[in-house]
């Protein structure tokens, strides 16, 4: 099975801040990488597909870039509902499908 | 608009199973695959299964095989879950998703609170 990693697991930052996730493949998955946001209760959220594609609707401050086993979300401004926890998740062959263990963002 | 709207909350016994639903609406149910995913209290998401409503094949996650089955109902363009051996750590809020191109997961129901409890 294709595990997946994140780094850091938590991060603070304040609003106006640019913030990197970084997501890891065991194993290439060439661009089959999607990120989504998470709020405590709610339904997550897609952002990014294939590795660098923006979801419509997403802000353009949010990008993607990656591919093979390593793997970057950037927020380019942070605004403050963007405090929320995100994850990576891989779709790579044989419908069998990883999530990573997830970025919390909160405020510094 | 497209939707995927999930049943309520359950509380169940250790060792009892548990059936939720997802109904789908506002495009063509069979075109599209369906993701189970959960998130136990303080925990990360983890996907579960997929389930093809055209056919009503399923694809499991390792840890879940045995312990859970996917059906649909295509007159009610529904999808199920159903866990069995409930323990308490199969605590949690459990979301369908619909897939797109088995890539990803674009519209996400509201999620399906079950609780364990003795």
């Amino acid at each position: 099975d294709i595990q997946m990693t994140q780094s850091p697991s938590s991060l603070s930052a304040s609003v106006g801040d640019r913030v990197t996730i970084t997501c890891r493949a065991s194993q290439s998955i060439n661009s089959y990488l999607n990120w989504y946001q998470h709020k405590p209760g709610k339904a997550p959220k897609l952002l990014i597909y294939a590795a660098s594609s923006v979801q419509s609707g997403v802000p353009s401050r949010f990008s993607g870039s990656g591919s093979g086993t390593t793997f970057t979300l950037t927020i380019s401004s942070l605004q403050p509902e963007d405090f929320a926890t995100y994850y990576c998740q891989q779709s790579y062959g044989n419908l069998l499908f990883t999530f990573g263990p997830g970025t919390k963002v909160d405020i510094k | 608009q497209v939707q995927l709207v999930q049943s309520g909350a359950e509380v169940k016994r250790p060792g009892a199973s548990v059936k939720l639903s997802c109904r789908a609406s506002g495009y063509t149910f069979n075109y599209y695959y369906v993701h189970w995913v959960r998130q136990a209290p303080g925990q990360g998401l983890e996907w579960m299964g997929i389930i093809n409503p055209n056919d009503g094949s399923a694809t499991y996650a390792r840890k879940f095989q045995g312990r859970v089955t996917m059906t649909r109902d295509t007159s009610t363009s529904t999808v199920y879950m159903e866990l069995s051996g409930l323990r308490s750590d199969d605590t949690a809020l459990y979301f369908c998703a619909r897939d797109q191109m088995n890539y990803y997961m674009d519209v996400w129901g509201q999620g399906t609170a079950v609780t364990v409890s003795s």
